[in-house]
């Protein structure tokens, strides 16, 4: 079947602008994670999600960053008014459920602020 | 700031030498999970441990839950240019909700 799917894979915007990313999970995973990657750094946390209960958004690093998911699939992170430091490599991971399930990651979305 | 780490960041070997990897939380975790990341790619998901002092082997790979569950390592035996990547350690904290830590990863260069 079709893993983790993300758009665009590759987005460049001005400063200031806002973005959406999207993150299409794998089919039946209730679980979807965000995280974000700058250059040779690890994955820090940003939001997730479990079926339908109120996201943990504890990482997310302003308010400038939301996250929603539409009927318990598809998912979209935005960033509003971005900086040059939002520059990274977004990831989504989706999962069976909470707990200890492996998380399959999409290939990400690399968002360049200029 | 990184609260879980992993050491060494950098980890050159000629191709059949083993590699070991080593990850440390400040906090107890509630499980670690392994992911290799090709360079360019994605984190693909290698192993889980639950219990405290569990041991599993991969063929050439095995790995470490520590007694206190804050420390897990990697340990590859014989590694192969195929072996290249970077190596995180991952898990959630215990009774903290769904936050997933990423240690800080080891990128493993094996010379042929």
């Amino acid at each position: 079947g079709a893993g983790v799917s993300q758009s665009p894979s590759n987005k460049v915007t001005e400063k200031g602008k806002d973005v959406e990313l999207r993150c299409d999970p794998i089919s039946g995973h209730t679980a979807l994670y965000w995280y974000r990657q700058s250059l040779g750094q690890g994955l820090e946390f940003l939001i997730y999600f479990q079926g339908n209960s109120a996201p943990d958004k504890s990482g997310l690093p302003s308010d400038r960053f939301s996250a929603e998911r539409t009927g318990g699939s598809v998912s979209t992170l935005t960033i509003q008014r971005t900086q040059q430091e939002d520059s990274a490599v977004y990831l989504c991971a989706s999962s069976l459920g909470s707990g200890p399930y492996e998380q399959y990651f999409g290939p990400g979305t690399r968002l360049t602020v200029t | 700031g990184q609260q879980v780490m992993q050491i060494p960041q950098y980890q050159h070997v000629q191709e059949g030498e083993d590699f070991t990897t080593y990850c440390n939380s400040s906090t107890t975790l509630s499980n670690i999970q392994w992911y290799k990341q090709r360079p360019g790619g994605h984190p693909v998901f290698l192993i889980q441990l639950v219990k405290s002092g569990e041991v599993k082997k991969q063929k050439r790979l095995t790995f470490q839950f520590g007694e206190a569950k804050k420390n897990s390592s990697l340990h590859i035996t014989a590694t192969q240019t195929t072996d290249v990547g970077t190596y995180f350690c991952a898990g959630p904290y215990e009774n903290t909700g769904n936050q997933f830590y990423f240690g800080t990863g080891t990128s493993l260069t094996v010379i042929p």
